[in-house]
């Protein structure tokens, strides 16, 4: 089992529709937790970090982390066709020095006009 | 703020060459920088961490005289890609870990460099 299971989709949506990513993850000692967008050819840009469980929000973008449930969500409000690109996880546990970055497979969005 | 570079963004050499590809944080001191490696449609695979100073951490089956790191300031670290061969073709992105960011635990990329080796 990987640490990080994130389905590869690719998700298609109508422009306008919410979004909803997700990835799973095993190890509880994660309290990290990140989403990166990845456009084709260029590198992960990081959208939004949460520590530990609750919600964040930031424009059109919602982060959830569900540490009872070890699972992790990303809303996309009025999803828009530049929001197509591929979305990453990534967490890390905390242990007073600095750990990898784990990601998950990243998932495939297209929102088409 | 939190601006990672890459430089080339794009490398073609012959086989048998060495490639250095750049990584530089321009707004943060990063003491901690890593290497990654992305194929066509696939997640980042980490290859290895590098603090300012002292010697990589390679990454299990990844080779370290084959791809050499130096991370000679809290600014640079570069990467080369020694007796390059076409196996070796790929997407090198490179991050940065902000060392004052006061504990958040987070990575900024770079816009990655593709290299094609024929």
């Amino acid at each position: 089992q990987k640490e990080v299971e994130q389905d590869p989709g690719p998700l298609s949506v109508p422009e306008g529709a919410i979004v909803s990513l997700n990835c799973t993850y095993s190890n509880s000692a994660f309290q990290y937790f990140m989403w990166y967008r990845q456009y084709s050819r260029k590198g992960p840009e990081l959208l939004m970090y949460t520590y530990s469980s609750g919600n964040k929000e930031d424009g059109r973008f919602t982060a959830q982390v569900d540490k009872s449930s070890k699972y992790i969500s990303l809303f996309i409000r009025d999803s828009q066709p530049s929001d197509s690109a591929t979305y990453l996880c990534a967490m890390t546990p905390f242990s007073g020095g600095y750990n990898k970055l784990i990601f998950g497979a990243g998932t495939r969005l297209a929102v088409h006009p | 703020g939190a601006v990672v570079s890459q430089h080339p963004s794009r490398v073609i050499c012959k086989s048998g060459t060495s490639v250095k590809i750049e990584c530089r944080s321009l707004d943060f001191q990063a003491t901690t920088m890593f290497w990654y490696r992305q194929f066509p449609k696939k997640s980042l695979m980490l290859m290895a961490t590098s603090n300012e100073g002292s010697k990589a951490t390679y990454e299990q089956g990844v080779e370290k005289d084959k791809f050499l790191i130096n991370h000679a300031s809290l600014t640079l670290s570069t990467l080369t890609v020694t007796s390059a061969h076409p196996e070796d073709s790929s997407f090198y992105i490179c991050s940065a870990r902000d060392g004052t960011s006061g504990g958040q635990e987070t990575q900024y990329f770079g816009p990655g460099t593709r290299l094609l080796v024929l």
